[in-house]
């Protein structure tokens, strides 16, 4: 069974940047699309990007300009940098693996991150 | 970018019943729609996906219908543990968008 585990720092002060990764056990990361997804305190959900286990990526264009995200396959894991982060980027963080046959549906998900930004 | 709205945003419904969200698209989707059940402080998890096929482990009571722009989910008889947030999910295009949520509650 697949299972995924975000990590990183709960705070973040505004305008740093926000690094977490996800490191995926029970399966490869080959094969597959990767996807961050966060949830702000009470709101509705947000897609973020994904990667393909080869490197290409798709970013949402509303945090294209802020987003990398990143895949090491030898550490079968892979990772989110926000840049110049504000308030309004303080959410749970998800990572999520897509479907076995690649439709952009989200399969497995891990517990998620809750990231604060706060001086 | 695909808007999703969800209707209603809260519902109250008691053991037993059945009920019906529903998820309308700014724009034709085809089938490429997903449902998820979100329970408080846990992470999504997926009920349908192509806008009917049911996900491996869930339920026979969940259910789900709808082509292009307007799609369902029913549940048939509400049992204590479906009492949580739902979402519905475009994957025709990026960037990938959600509905806004239906908060499921006790009568």
């Amino acid at each position: 069974q697949v299972q995924l585990q975000e990590s990183g720092p709960g705070l973040v002060k505004p305008w740093e940047t926000l690094s977490l990764t996800c490191t995926v056990s029970g399966g490869s990361i080959s094969g597959y699309y990767w996807s961050w997804i966060r949830q702000p305190p009470g709101k509705g959900l947000e897609w973020i990007g994904y990667i393909f286990y080869s490197g290409n990526t798709n970013y949402n264009p509303s945090l294209k300009s802020r987003v990398t995200i990143s895949v090491d396959t030898s550490k079968n894991h892979f990772s989110l940098r926000l840049t110049s982060v504000t308030a309004a980027d303080t959410a749970v963080y998800y990572c999520a693996r897509a479907s076995s046959r690649g439709d952009l549906y989200f399969a497995y998900w891990g517990q998620g991150t809750l990231v604060t930004v706060s001086s | 970018d695909i808007q999703m709205t969800q209707s209603p945003s809260t519902l109250s419904a008691s053991v037993g019943d059945r009920v019906t969200i529903t998820c309308r698209a700014s724009q034709t989707i085809s089938s490429w729609l997903a449902w998820y059940q979100q329970k408080p402080g846990k992470a999504p998890k997926v009920l349908i996906y192509k806008a009917s096929s049911l996900n491996s482990g869930v339920p026979s009571r969940f259910s789900g219908s709808g082509s292009g722009t307007e799609f369902t989910l029913t549940i048939s008889s509400l049992q204590t543990n479906d009492f949580a947030t739902y979402y519905c999910q475009q994957y025709n295009s990026s960037p990938y968008t959600f509905g806004q949520g239906t908060n499921l509650e006790i009568k």
